[in-house]
């Protein structure tokens, strides 16, 4: 069946570094991919996606990658600050942008000061 | 507040009895979602709606859930006679087209 792995479970850097999250999914159908950061206690946050046509995309501090020929995708954070400390869930979604979303099992991320 | 609302925010039900929640989505959005996250995973697909039809429904959710989105607005999502196993975060998410934008979830604890 449809799965998306994510790793690490969990990261931790100094404030200043770079972050790196990567995940894998399965069903080659799957078309579009977001990333969400979720703090504790609160809902899940979109911060950036990609689509199957793009090989790359940049938003500030954050970049994602996708490889279709490997099925990968990758969350490049770069100069990380403390409030970046959160889980970070990617998914990957089928069917010309909706349904059946498929969460990994999110990255904790720390940061610190 | 424009963005997706749940209510309850907290449930608490003893075993066996049923719950119903309620998801408000973006009133520009058609497409709605309900996913259950457990402490320490990412949200799990329950089932999709675009307007009012759902389109697809997980496997792994038993014949105890249904949901319904009668006008395609607003969408409740029923569980009966419910187990210790159902404790969960309860999420809505909606959306127009590629994005989805989550609600505060509803957690319901079956004691």
């Amino acid at each position: 069946g449809e799965n998306v792995e994510q790793h690490p479970s969990t990261l931790s850097v100094q404030e200043g570094d770079s972050a790196v999250i990567k995940c894998t999914y399965s069903d080659s159908a799957s078309n579009y991919f977001p990333w969400y950061k979720q703090e504790l206690g609160k809902r899940p946050q979109l911060i950036i996606d990609i689509r199957s046509n793009v090989g790359e995309k940049k938003d500030q501090r954050i970049a994602v990658t996708l490889n279709k020929t490997a099925k990968h995708f990758s969350l490049h954070i770069t100069e990380t600050q403390p409030e970046d400390s959160a889980v970070y869930f990617c998914a990957a979604s089928m069917g010309g942008g909706g349904f059946k979303t498929i969460f990994g099992a999110g990255t904790r991320l720390f940061v610190k000061a | 507040d424009t963005g997706v609302s749940q209510d309850p925010r907290h449930k608490i039900t003893k075993r066996g009895q049923n719950v119903t929640f309620r998801c408000d989505p973006i009133s520009e959005h058609n497409r709605l979602y309900w996913y259950r996250q457990t402490l320490g995973q990412g949200p799990e697909f329950l089932t999709y709606f675009q307007n009012e039809a759902q389109l697809e429904k997980s496997r792994l959710l038993s014949d105890r859930f249904s949901a319904e989105r009668p006008k395609g607005s607003f969408s409740t999502l029923e569980i009966q006679r419910t187990e210790q196993g159902d404790s969960a975060m309860y999420l809505c998410a909606s959306g127009r087209e590629y994005e989805q934008y989550f609600g505060p979830g509803t957690r319901l604890t079956v004691t």
